[in-house]
């Protein structure tokens, strides 16, 4: 079993709906949660970081976490063609060091 | 401020060289982590460096290693290149080690004939 799962889509919504991207991860060891987008042939980037249970907004993002469940999600409202993306699931264990495990990422395509 | 800057951009090699990648991280970050991607295999972590030294390393065998100095830029090293080698080599920098929050470089597109 992979550490961190994602379904590797496409996910195709349309242009103003809300997205829904979800990951699950085995170990219950994991301290921290982590969203990144990356655009075809570019190299990820930071758009979201969940530390506790519960919900955290930025701007149309919304990280939801449940460690009960090992469930991390990214909503995204209102999604725009340049929201189209591969989207990447990652948690760290903490401690003294940055490592981040990976899920393979779920691909979103919003059509205009 | 400029961004992590990886060297070379593209790279084509043939099984059995080796390879040296380079990575600057954002000015003032002190830690540097490299990562292997595949479009099987996704993201994988292969080391992480802090102050010249080796904090962490993935499950990758002895052919990958890599190195800091003291200004922080740091190299990774591949010998005896395999076909399966083939991938996006990413290098991420952080203020500090346990700053979880990873700036990434363009990478180094690997390709070994």
């Amino acid at each position: 079993q992979k550490e961190v799962e994602q379904n590797s889509g496409p996910l195709s919504v349309p242009e103003g709906a809300i997205a829904s991207l979800n990951c699950t991860y085995s170990d219950r060891g994991s301290q921290s949660f982590f969203w990144y987008r990356q655009y075809s042939g570019k190299s990820p980037e930071l758009i979201m970081s969940i530390y506790s249970n519960g919900d955290k907004e930025d701007g149309r993002f919304t990280a939801q976490l449940n460690k009960a469940s090992q469930y991390v999600s990214l909503l995204i409202r209102d999604s725009q063609p340049s929201d189209s993306a591969t989207y990447l699931c990652a948690l760290s264990f903490g401690g003294a060091t940055n490592k981040l495990i990976f899920g393979t990422g779920t691909l979103l395509a919003v059509q205009p | 401020k400029a961004g992590v800057t990886q060297t070379p951009r593209y790279l084509i090699k043939t099984r059995g060289q080796q390879v040296t990648l380079s990575c600057s991280p954002i000015s003032g970050h002190r830690s540097v982590s490299w990562y292997q991607q595949t479009p099987g295999q996704g993201l994988q972590f292969l080391f992480e460096y802090f102050s010249e030294t080796q904090r962490n390393k993935g499950n990758f065998p002895g052919r990958f290693s890599g190195r800091q100095f003291s200004n922080s830029r740091s190299e990774m090293n591949v010998s005896t290149l395999e076909l399966g080698d083939s991938a996006l080599y990413l290098c991420a920098s952080s203020l500090e080690v346990e700053d979880e929050k990873l700036f990434f470089g363009s990478g180094t597109q690997l390709s070994v004939l």
